[in-house]
């Protein structure tokens, strides 16, 4: 592994069922981040942990849980998907809070049907 | 609330000069970062400015003005491989990234 991978690449998922997107970091970076991207609304924040054990809601938490039980593992779980929930979702990264780029993932895929 | 502001589109021609505003309000100001997106790939990180005035990196510089809250993202001899959307994102008071809706740039021969 090398910076950040995320799984799956892509879904296809029925509204009402639970989906964990994985998410996994080999950088020793302190602080992870989920995105979501819409055509035309750029990236919104979804859940952000600073550090292994903390998690906290960005700007578009609902529907949407996270855990960080070690450094390198931020899954982010959809309890009973919705139609409203199909986008592009980015897991990233960064060393610091000041100066540190994100290091984005490839990003996941998800249409919920 | 909060707001960054970028063009939705813009196009030029290969070999010009191209020059991408982001204006912003935010509470706070801990940094200004452009990223670049190629269509269904992540963004990957161009720069980054905290202090007033330019970064220059090859191709690509960055400028920034805080009094002013604006910042550009200037490109050079421009190639077809730089068609891609640009993001503009501000680190505000608490050091959350406050991202910008991005411009798509195209490239024409």
């Amino acid at each position: 592994i090398a910076g950040i991978t995320q799984a799956p690449t892509s879904q296809i998922l029925a509204a009402g069922r639970r989906m964990t997107l994985r998410c996994t970091q080999d950088m020793r970076h302190n602080a992870m981040y989920w995105y979501r991207q819409d055509l035309g609304l750029g990236l919104r924040l979804i859940h952000y942990s600073n550090t292994a054990g903390t998690t906290g809601k960005g700007e578009v938490p609902d529907g949407y849980s996270v855990s960080r039980a070690n450094t390198d593992d931020f899954p982010l779980t959809l309890a009973s998907a919705v139609p409203s929930q199909t986008s592009v979702y980015f897991c990233a990264s960064s060393d610091s809070q000041t100066g540190g780029g994100y290091t984005f993932g490839s990003g996941t895929r998800l249409t919920v049907v | 609330g909060q707001n960054i502001d970028q063009p939705t589109e813009m196009t030029a021609t290969e070999g010009a000069i191209v020059q991408i505003n982001c204006t912003y309000q935010t509470s706070g100001f801990n940094g200004l970062f452009w990223y670049q997106q190629h269509a269904g790939e992540a963004p990957t990180f161009l720069s980054y400015n905290v202090l007033d005035g330019l970064e220059e990196k090859g191709r690509f510089s960055s400028f920034l003005s805080r009094s002013k809250g604006y910042s550009y993202l200037l490109l050079k001899e421009l190639q077809m491989k730089d068609s891609a959307s640009y993001l503009c994102a501000v680190v505000d008071s608490n050091y959350q990234l406050i991202w910008g809706a991005g411009t798509k740039l195209i490239i024409k021969p």
